[in-house]
This record gives C-alpha cells, structure tokens and sequence, in this order.
C-alpha cells in the first residue's frame, strides 16, 4: 500500500497563476482533508471531501476550492496566487467512521510563489 | 474556537536523560488529543492518541482536563527520537485536526 501519495512534489508559481494539487487517499479511505503548512508553523486545515462534497472549511478565502472524484481521489486549486500561498501543502486521508479517526499524511506539494 | 499551543520550538535532550514536550489547549468541551511526529525526510504520522492510553516508542502522555494539558513523556531518550513533534486536537466526531506549531527534539549522543 503506497499510503497517501501527491503530486507534484515541488512546484514554481508566479504571482495571479493558479495551480491545481492532487491527491489519492490511502487504500480503503474515503474521506480526504488538505492542510495548508507555512515554514515555522504547525499545519492548517484548509477543507475535508467526502462523497464528492465539502463537508467542512477552515478559514481560507474562496480562492482555495477542491473537488472530489468517485475514486476518492482530490484536488486542491489555487486562484489568483499570493506570495504567501507559499507553503507545503498536504493532503490527508481517512476512514469514514463514528469519532475522529488518526489521520494519514502524504509527503506534501512544496509550492512556491514568486 | 480550538486553540493548541506548544511553548517551546526547540528542545535539545541528552541520550538516556527523560524528555517532555509541553501541549496545551483550550476548548470548552471534550477533546480529543493527538501527538503526530515527523521524523527526517518522512511523513507526518499519528504517534498516539490520548483514548488509546498506550506506549509507542517508550512515549506516553496523559491528559490534564484541569490543566488542559496534553504532555508527551518519555522515560530515556534515544538518538531515534530526534524528529518535529506536533500536538493536535479534534473535536470528537470530526476529523478536521488544530495542530500546535510543533517542537524540534534533538537527542544529543
């Protein structure tokens, strides 16, 4: 089992691009969560799919959206790039089940914005 | 809002002394607590979580409802302990995690 996987690893944007992340959950997992992490700082919930549909959103602006394929599989878009949309972004997945679950991270999508 | 704080971003131990990583966290209800380590060119993995009251790697951590603390401790460190430490928090029921900004261990041989 290859565990949470994203792509790509690294990426160079400029400033007003957009950029789209990908992400296929662990095997067996149908719940998929991206986090935003700054250098220097703990990881930020940005939105969580299940069922093709945003269950819940942290405190991003709209310019963050996602989507969700019927393979559980998720992307994250970015408009209109800032510099500080600089981060690692990481994708997270988890089993529906009663009570939280222990997330699984990826390896994370290294974006920079110049 | 949740909040989790972790008062120290670096700490640096000697092999075989004990080690404790400070967590704290406000929320007015029941938490649930979490410790995810990311070791060298790793992953961010679940080290422990408070309802399963086990040991992973000789870690333990209690939590303090009075204190509203969640404190990652660990008898005698080991040069493999040396990774970023995050405390995190989940309201039961919903995955979303508040992670604190993390704490760099170093174990010096």
């Amino acid at each position: 089992d290859a565990g949470v996987t994203q792509s790509p690893t690294h990426l160079i944007k400029t400033r007003g691009q957009q950029v789209t992340l990908r992400c296929s959950p662990k095997s067996g997992h149908d719940t998929v969560s991206w986090y935003q992490q700054a250098l220097g700082q703990g990881p930020q919930f940005i939105f969580q799919y299940y069922e093709e549909e945003e269950r819940q959103r942290g405190n991003f602006p709209d310019r963050f959206s996602g989507h969700q394929f019927p393979n559980y599989s998720s992307e994250l878009n970015v408009n209109a790039l800032l510099l500080g949309d600089s981060a690692l972004y990481l994708c997270a997945s988890s089993p529906i089940m009663e009570g939280s679950s222990p997330l699984h991270f990826g390896n994370g999508t290294r974006l920079t914005v110049t | 809002a949740q909040r989790v704080t972790q008062p120290e971003k670096l700490l640096s131990v000697f092999k075989g002394a004990p080690v404790e990583l400070k967590c704290n966290y406000s929320y007015s209800g029941s938490p649930e607590l979490f410790w995810y380590v990311q070791y060298s060119r790793q992953r961010l993995q679940l080290l422990l979580r408070h309802i399963s009251r086990e040991s992973i790697k000789g870690f333990t951590a209690d939590l303090n409802k009075g204190e509203t603390s969640f404190h990652l401790k660990k008898p005698f460190a080991q040069e493999e302990d040396s990774a970023m430490y995050y405390c995190a928090l989940s309201v039961f029921g919903n995955e979303k995690l508040t992670f604190g900004t993390g704490t760099r261990l170093t174990i010096i041989p």
